[in-house]
């Protein structure tokens, strides 16, 4: 139980386009996800907390109008990343919980993003 | 939450005991201790966590100082496939949602024939 899916898991894009990940709980409900981000040989970095039906929260530093984030569902959290520029290539990976506040977060495999 | 420090890296015969420590010294009452592993360019896999007993699973064992202060993670008999990044994490409770993981730079675990 506790499967998170993310899609795509590569996607490679040209400057200036955007491209749309999706992070999906399988297999429960989840009213809080999680978006992170890793650059090569370091470690996760938060990027934003996604809540169903209200406004994601940002961590510092991570700008809104950039990494669009909708929670529409309970099953469902996209992230947006708008006019795309090479240094927004990274690993991008959500995690969702099913349980109650110390209930682990499951973590999807993660997307490659290539932005050429 | 509660910083953490780990060993940069370690290395572990395979079929031998993989000890990996990690200190917490400001840990507080209501924080847990969380372990996580993450195998090259994959997400972060859950493997146990717990607020202040030992805690074993399928995976793992996670024995917490009686202070808290820090926690060893036991991998009983590593095999070539535990080699990956293991992240020792304190986690503080929201009330009625869950709340977020901050990672650290781990502890790089490379399991030896």
């Amino acid at each position: 139980g506790a499967v998170v899916s993310q899609h795509p898991s590569w996607v490679i894009c040209k400057s200036g386009t955007s491209v749309k990940i999706e992070c999906r709980s399988l297999d429960f409900q989840a009213t809080t996800m999680f978006w992170y981000r890793q650059f090569p040989k370091q470690s996760l970095m938060l990027m934003a907390t996604s809540n169903e039906g209200s406004k994601a929260t940002y961590e510092q530093g991570v700008e809104k109008d950039k990494f669009l984030i909708n929670h529409a569902s309970l099953t469902l959290s996209t992230l947006t990343v708008t006019s795309a520029h090479p240094e927004d290539s990274s690993f991008y990976i959500c995690s969702a919980s099913g349980g109650p506040y110390n209930s682990p977060l499951h973590f999807g495999n993660g997307t490659r993003l290539t932005v050429t | 939450d509660a910083k953490t420090t780990q060993p940069t890296s370690m290395d572990c015969a395979e079929g031998r005991a993989a000890n990996l420590p990690c200190n917490h010294s400001t840990i507080s009452g209501n924080e847990y201790v969380y372990w996580y592993r993450q195998i090259h360019s994959q997400g972060p896999q859950y493997i146990i966590h717990g607020l202040k007993n030992n805690e074993t699973n399928e995976m793992a064992s996670l024995i917490i100082t009686e202070d808290r202060k820090s926690s060893t993670l036991i991998l009983p008999h590593a095999t070539l496939r535990d080699t990956a990044v293991y992240y020792c994490i304190v986690r503080a409770p929201n009330t009625g949602t869950a709340s977020k993981l901050t990672f650290g730079t781990g502890t790089r675990l490379q399991v030896t024939l």
